[in-house]
């Protein structure tokens, strides 16, 4: 069965520095999601993309935040300057009804 | 604000039935679903339910869907020790996610 995959698993980085999470979303989907995770808490929306662009975006989802799909088969988030506060799971997530997610990055900032 | 409620905790002996309940608030909600995610690990998908359905069953799982309530409900029957997990609900409006149940499963 086709699955959403995430790269790294596990991304350690320093505060102020910049990241790019990666994943793989299923081929023939046409939405992509990114959520949060932080440790213990719920699961939060983060912003949606469709047709190259953002269809929806959360407060969350601030200027140190941006999407891409940079080619026919990934899509990113990239973190510009990171915070202590951005340390949680990331979720990527790709499809409509019902979405089907990835494993996950753990994103630990220090 | 809108959001998504379900209780924190539950704990069941193996072999009984666990029921993780949850309300939610979006009505344009066309289908709302149950994740569950193992520890460290991502979400999988469980199980979900159009809302125009009462319920859904699928082997061990029952899904009870109240819409005039915004009430859904997840049953897990004869619940074993690797069900031991948290069981996220979510509506596909906006998909919102609840905070999780964490269910604890003793032997």
């Amino acid at each position: 069965e086709p699955e959403v995959t995430q790269t790294p698993s596990h991304q350690v980085t320093q505060m102020g520095q910049e990241v790019i999470l990666r994943c793989v979303p299923i081929s023939n989907h046409l939405y992509f999601y990114w959520y949060r995770q932080i440790l213990g808490q719920k699961v939060e929306f983060l912003v949606s993309f469709y047709n190259n662009e953002i269809s929806e975006k959360s407060e969350i989802f601030d200027d140190q935040f941006s999407v891409e799909r940079p080619d026919g088969s990934n899509f990113t988030l990239k973190i510009r300057s990171t915070k202590l506060e951005d340390s949680a799971m990331y979720f990527c997530a790709s499809g409509t009804a019902p979405l089907h997610f990835g494993n996950g990055t753990r994103l630990t900032v220090t | 604000g809108e959001d998504v409620e379900q209780s924190l905790f539950l704990s069941v002996r193996e072999g009984d039935s666990s029921v993780i309940n949850c309300t939610y608030t979006d009505s344009s909600s066309t289908y709302l679903y149950w994740y569950k995610q193992e520890p460290g690990a991502g979400l999988q998908l469980l199980t979900y339910i159009f809302s125009n359905m009462d319920m859904k069953q699928d082997q061990r799982l029952t899904v009870l869907l109240n819409k005039k309530d915004k009430h859904l409900s997840l049953r897990i029957a004869d619940t074993q020790t690797g069900d031991s997990a948290i069981y996220f609900c979510a509506e596909s409006g906006d998909m919102r996610f609840g905070a999780g149940t964490r269910l604890t499963v003793k032997p």
